[in-house]
């Protein structure tokens, strides 16, 4: 079972400032990760999946990098809006078709 | 909306009982997940489906267990509840079942057992 650890578990951050978080995934076995921003009393929406060692995917203001070698995944945001405040889930999957969620960062942009 | 569907949204019940989650994935997807998410708890893995074979068992129970019938949708029956399982269930689905197959999630069933 992979542990998947996510930092900060909450940030608050003003409208218009950029913000990142980190994954931490085990490097050995290491197949496919994924980024999902939920909202509350919605159900978790896809961002990116990332395979590759060096994977960048960017969709708007919202990026991810992907190193598979020390195991750990950024998702960057820039110029935060509040429709933007979310919890921000990565899973990691080792091939093993499931995938392992961590518990999330909690983003709050305050106006 | 994420053309994934799940019946019933709210689900009150007692122990001892025993419970059907149903859900339907997106036209052309091919695999299903169920997840546990409790209070606390990030998303836990249950179990996988795939064109009507499990493909893949998490942390399930033995009391919990799941099928995906010939029309692809899923079902998951939970018996002798416990308090302790009261949790939001949510299905996914995805076009195929590897690690990299981006999931959908449905809305959620939320279950209380009283």
């Amino acid at each position: 079972i992979l542990n998947v650890e996510q930092s900060p578990q909450s940030l608050h951050v003003q409208e218009g400032d950029s913000t990142n978080f980190t994954c931490s995934f085990p490097s050995s076995n290491f197949y496919a990760l994924h980024w999902y921003r939920w909202e509350t009393a919605k159900s978790p929406e896809a961002l990116f999946v990332m395979t590759l060692n060096g994977d960048e995917k960017k969709k708007g203001r919202i990026s991810a990098t992907l190193n598979t070698k020390e195991g750990y995944s950024y998702l960057y945001i820039k110029g935060s809006q509040p429709e933007d405040s979310a919890t921000y889930l990565c899973a990691s999957g080792a091939g093993s078709y499931q995938l392992t969620f961590g518990k999330g960062t909690k983003l709050s942009v305050i106006p | 909306d994420s053309g994934v569907t799940q019946t019933p949204k709210h689900l009150i019940t007692a122990t001892g009982q025993r419970v059907t989650l149903r859900c339907s994935p997106r036209s052309g997807d091919l695999s299903v997940y169920w997840y546990q998410q409790s209070l606390d708890q990030g998303l836990q893995f249950l179990i996988q489906y795939y064109n009507g074979e499990e493909r893949a068992k998490g942390n399930i129970l033995e009391r919990f267990s799941a099928q995906q019938f010939p029309d692809l949708h899923s079902e998951l029956n939970l018996s002798s509840l416990e308090l302790g399982d009261s949790a939001l269930y949510f299905c996914a689905s995805s076009p195929g079942a590897g690690d990299s197959n981006e999931q959908f999630f449905g809305p959620g069933t939320r279950l209380t057992v009283l």
